[in-house]
């Protein structure tokens, strides 16, 4: 157990609509990232929020945004849903932002948009 | 700019045979990290080891053991003795090092999936 807790694990919604994925952080973490997982696109990079504030972008669609709370828990919310949108999201987390830091990683969230 | 190659997309071995996963990447920064993480057929992407380019001493933690190679840009995963446990995904990553205001995005290679038969 990496000590990240991701909810939901499983989530099938349509096209169009919209969802939010949610992470707790291992205690003590102060950095999130998000990853999504695709078959065509592999494990990208989406942000990372470092207590509280975004730190890094990656290749995040603008349907996508997220925050990172006074609590540390973070939460990506995906709207206007595409077919494609369908992959496994994983948040991860460390103890600093800083280079170099091993992120572990939550057990995902398995998103299918029909 | 960043790339993790991992070139070898499955590989399938008996159980007790030694396999070697390679990984190739590609940085203009002197100073990075390099990260392998595992994912079983659960999903959870498990992390393994992570090495800084300053250090490239090899590294043996039972039956993983890690060559990492800067000439050739190189950081390649063996398996000793695998077994079917070992059956999962690999993914070598890439991490630069920014110390201000720095963040560490992994930069992933597409994966060696890795099927270990009894």
């Amino acid at each position: 157990d990496s000590g990240v807790t991701q909810t939901p694990k499983h989530l099938i919604t349509a096209t169009g609509q919209r969802v939010t994925l949610r992470c707790s952080p291992r205690s003590g973490d102060l950095s999130v990232y998000w990853y999504q997982q695709s078959l065509d696109q592999g494990l990208q990079f989406l942000i990372q929020y470092y207590n509280g504030e975004e730190r890094a972008k990656g290749n995040i669609l603008e349907r996508f945004s997220a925050q990172q709370f006074p609590d540390l828990h973070s939460e990506l919310n995906l709207s206007s849903l595409e077919l494609g949108d369908s992959a496994l999201y994983f948040c991860a987390s460390s103890d600093r932002g800083q280079g170099g830091t091993e992120a572990f990683f939550g057990q995902g969230t398995r998103l299918t948009v029909v | 700019a960043q790339k993790v190659t991992q070139a070898q997309t499955e590989i399938s071995v008996v159980e007790k045979e030694d396999v070697t996963l390679d990984c190739v990447y590609e940085t203009r920064d002197t100073t990075y990290y390099l990260f392998w993480y595992k994912q079983p057929p659960s999903g959870e992407l498990v992390f393994l080891i992570r090495r800084n380019s300053f250090d490239e001493q090899n590294e043996i933690s039972g039956r993983y053991s890690w060559n990492f190679q800067k000439s050739t840009s190189s950081f390649n995963f063996t398996i000793t003795a695998s077994q079917v446990v070992d059956s999962a995904v690999y993914f070598c990553a890439l991490s630069e090092a920014t110390f201000s205001g720095g963040y560490n995005k992994l930069i992933f290679g597409a994966g060696t999936r890795l099927a270990v038969h009894p």
